[in-house]
């Protein structure tokens, strides 16, 4: 399975705007690229994803490279609530009727400072 | 909107002790999935199910089993409990058997099971 490679952690003024990097040099062409987060002491929680454009949604953007060797997510205006671990997840094709799990790595602690 | 029912939210159990952890999906949504997240790690799965059938396996010990009914809720079922068990236990869900990457998954809201 293709891997993603996230800093440890990140730091962010409230109200400010947070870019999460994501490397997945080794994705294939059918590969999505999933954005998930987790709060302290809750579930993990589908924030967005994407093929090959950028995609926008109430929660954040997703900026893919050209090359989709890359991505990055963005919260354009942090709020305390947004303190949780981001987790940048490959989703491949699957075939033969596989079910198509999440595999979560080590994603990016966010911290956010009032 | 509903989302995905897991119960119980706590659970303490003795070493050796049996555990049941139950999961009501989405509704109409057809596949479980369980996974498994110690402290200060990454969620890991465990188990997954598609209407009613295990569809997918992965860290699951052997004293662990589980099923989905006919309803599409689904139990993890554990015994002979080690202390190495204590962990928050998620169930999501998802709608139908996607080979695509697209589908998405919406968890629950966890079930801690401490082991003495």
């Amino acid at each position: 399975d293709a891997k993603t490679t996230q800093p440890n952690s990140m730091e962010s003024n409230e109200e400010e705007p947070v870019h999460l990097p994501c490397n997945h040099s080794t994705i294939s062409g059918t590969d999505y690229i999933h954005w998930y987060r987790q709060l302290p002491s809750q579930g993990p929680e589908y924030v967005i994803h994407g093929l090959t454009s950028n995609v926008n949604n109430r929660m954040a953007s997703l900026a893919i490279a050209e090359d989709r060797k890359s991505s990055t997510l963005i919260l354009h205006r942090a709020t305390l609530r947004d303190a949780a671990v981001y987790y940048c997840i490959l989703r491949p094709l699957l075939y033969g009727g596989a079910t198509n799990k999440l595999i979560f790595g080590t994603g990016t602690l966010l911290a956010v400072q009032p | 909107a509903a989302g995905v029912i897991q119960s119980p939210r706590h659970l303490i159990k003795e070493k050796r002790e049996t555990a049941t952890l139950k999961c009501y999906p989405i509704p109409r949504h057809d596949t479980v999935y369980w996974y498994q997240q110690g402290p200060g790690q990454d969620p890991q799965f465990l188990i997954s199910f598609y209407e009613k059938m295990q569809s997918d396996k992965g860290s699951i010990p052997d004293r662990f089993s589980a099923q989905q009914f006919s309803d599409y809720h689904s139990e993890l079922n554990m015994s002979s409990l080690e202390l190495g068990d204590s962990a928050l236990y998620f169930c999501a869900s998802s709608v139908g058997q996607s080979s695509s990457g697209a589908n998405v998954l919406t968890f629950g809201a966890g079930s801690r099971l401490t082991v003495l």
